[in-house]
């Protein structure tokens, strides 16, 4: 069975700083795609960032970046330079068309 | 280019009711998947729908939830005669055959009274 597995239930980080998400994932596919989502309190589930499994470069998206370790199924998100606008819930999320998830970090910034 | 949209956003039903719950996918976009988000968890997949074909409903409850998609409107995901444990937060989300990343709508809460 896949899994999709998110130790950390809530994690704080102060304004500025960096903080790192980890996720862990069990698939069975040869080729899926990784994700992470930003849930603020609206329920709008908006994609953070995206990587291809076959890829071995790590995505970057702005202040967004990932550790992507295929061989260990870790897939990490790092937060550089915290925004108020980021506390939210974040999950992580494997598949092809469709789409594993986490159990979620709730992410809390502190001004 | 609208979003994926639900509707309604706010569902409430009594025990024993119909919940219809709709989406109009992303324009173009000939799949539709629903998610489904029990409070304090991840989204859980259901159903994977292509215009008049279930292509996967490996997710779905054998009894009371139904999914389609229809040639003309958008898809429907039906629960009949719900239950308490049916109140979630349901969520659309579509994309085109080639694309790998599905685009997500705002979700209808679902609460059963």
């Amino acid at each position: 069975a896949q899994t999709v597995t998110q130790s950390q239930p809530e994690m704080s980080v102060q304004e500025a700083e960096t903080v790192t998400l980890s996720c862990t994932y069990d698939t069975s596919e040869s080729d899926y795609y990784l994700f992470w989502y930003k849930q603020p309190p609206s329920r709008q589930m908006i994609l953070v960032i995206r990587q291809e499994a076959y890829k071995q470069q790590n995505a970057t998206e702005n202040r967004f970046s990932v550790n992507f370790q295929k061989a260990a199924k870790s897939f990490s998100l790092k937060i550089s330079d915290s925004q108020l606008g980021d506390a939210a819930m974040y999950f992580c999320a494997s598949g092809t068309y469709k789409y594993i998830f986490g159990t979620g970090t709730r992410l809390k910034v502190l001004a | 280019n609208a979003g994926v949209m639900q509707n309604p956003r706010h569902l409430v039903r009594r025990r024993g009711q119909e919940a219809r719950l709709r989406c109009s996918p992303m324009k173009g976009h000939s799949h539709v998947y629903w998610y489904r988000q029990l409070p304090e968890e991840g989204l859980k997949f259901m159903v994977y729908l292509q215009k008049e074909n279930i292509i996967d409903e490996s997710g779905m409850p054998k009894e009371r939830f139904s999914a389609e998609f229809p040639k003309e409107g958008p898809s429907i995901l039906r629960i009949q005669q719900v239950v308490r444990g049916d109140s979630a937060a349901y969520f659309c989300a579509s994309s085109t055959p080639a694309d790998t990343e599905a685009f997500f709508g705002q979700g209808t809460r679902l609460t059963v009274v």
